[in-house]
């Protein structure tokens, strides 16, 4: 099955820095790699997804890279803020098939004041 | 566009007993979704059905069952409750398979077994 690994676990920026999440997934057959935002208490939200037949994907301050041939995805977050605190989740799914969403273990994002 | 819903959010039950949690997708979704978080396995896929039919499962003891009705509402049932079952539960709901597969998820239950 696909196993999808996340790195890193922690990251801390400055107010206003960029901050980059990084993910490989194992099935070359996964063609479907969403990002979710999940803060403390609250439900994980989808904030950005790419299909295996683009390579980047931008909304606002968020972006998110795909390379298919090393099996990895990146989530990048420009000028980031306060709000932007939380634990980021990246997964990776076959389309077409029923197996779930596979996710990455998380990363804690901390934005420094 | 009411969103997913899941019932109860917060349970206390004891070893042993048996536990049923109810989701509610976006309406005109027909795919359910249900998956466990923890602070040490992090969100695990439990399965998914898909017009009442479960479609997959992941690597959980058959403890752990599930159905979905006509109406698309699932329910997740986990019965001989285990401690290491205490966790959060969520479910997604999604239009279905194929190029629609972007998952919405519930609040969660939070299922706490003492």
């Amino acid at each position: 099955g696909e196993n999808v690994e996340q790195h890193p676990s922690t990251l801390s920026v400055q107010e206003g820095d960029s901050a980059v999440i990084k993910c490989t997934y194992s099935d070359s057959a996964s063609n479907y790699f969403p990002w979710y935002k999940q803060e403390l208490g609250k439900r994980p939200q989808l904030i950005i997804d790419i299909r295996s037949n683009v390579g980047e994907k931008k909304d606002q301050r968020i972006a998110v890279t795909l390379n298919k041939t090393a099996k990895h995805f990146s989530l990048h977050i420009t000028e980031t803020q306060p709000e932007d605190s939380a634990v980021y989740f990246c997964a990776a799914k076959w389309g077409g098939g029923a197996d779930g969403l596979t996710f990455g273990k998380g990363t804690h994002l901390i934005i420094q004041p | 566009k009411a969103g997913v819903t899941q019932t109860p959010r917060y349970l206390i039950k004891t070893r042993g007993q048996q536990v049923t949690l109810s989701c509610s997708p976006i309406s005109g979704h027909r795919s359910v979704s249900w998956y466990q978080q923890t602070p040490g396995q992090g969100l695990q896929f439990l399965f998914e059905y898909f017009s009442e039919t479960q479609r997959n499962k992941g690597n959980f003891p058959g403890r752990f069952s599930g159905r979905q009705f006509s109406n698309s509402r699932s329910e997740m049932n986990v019965s001989t409750l285990e401690l290491g079952d205490s966790a959060l539960y969520l479910c997604a709901s999604s239009a279905g398979q194929g190029i629609n597969t972007e998952a919405f998820f519930g609040q969660g239950t939070r299922l706490t077994v003492v």
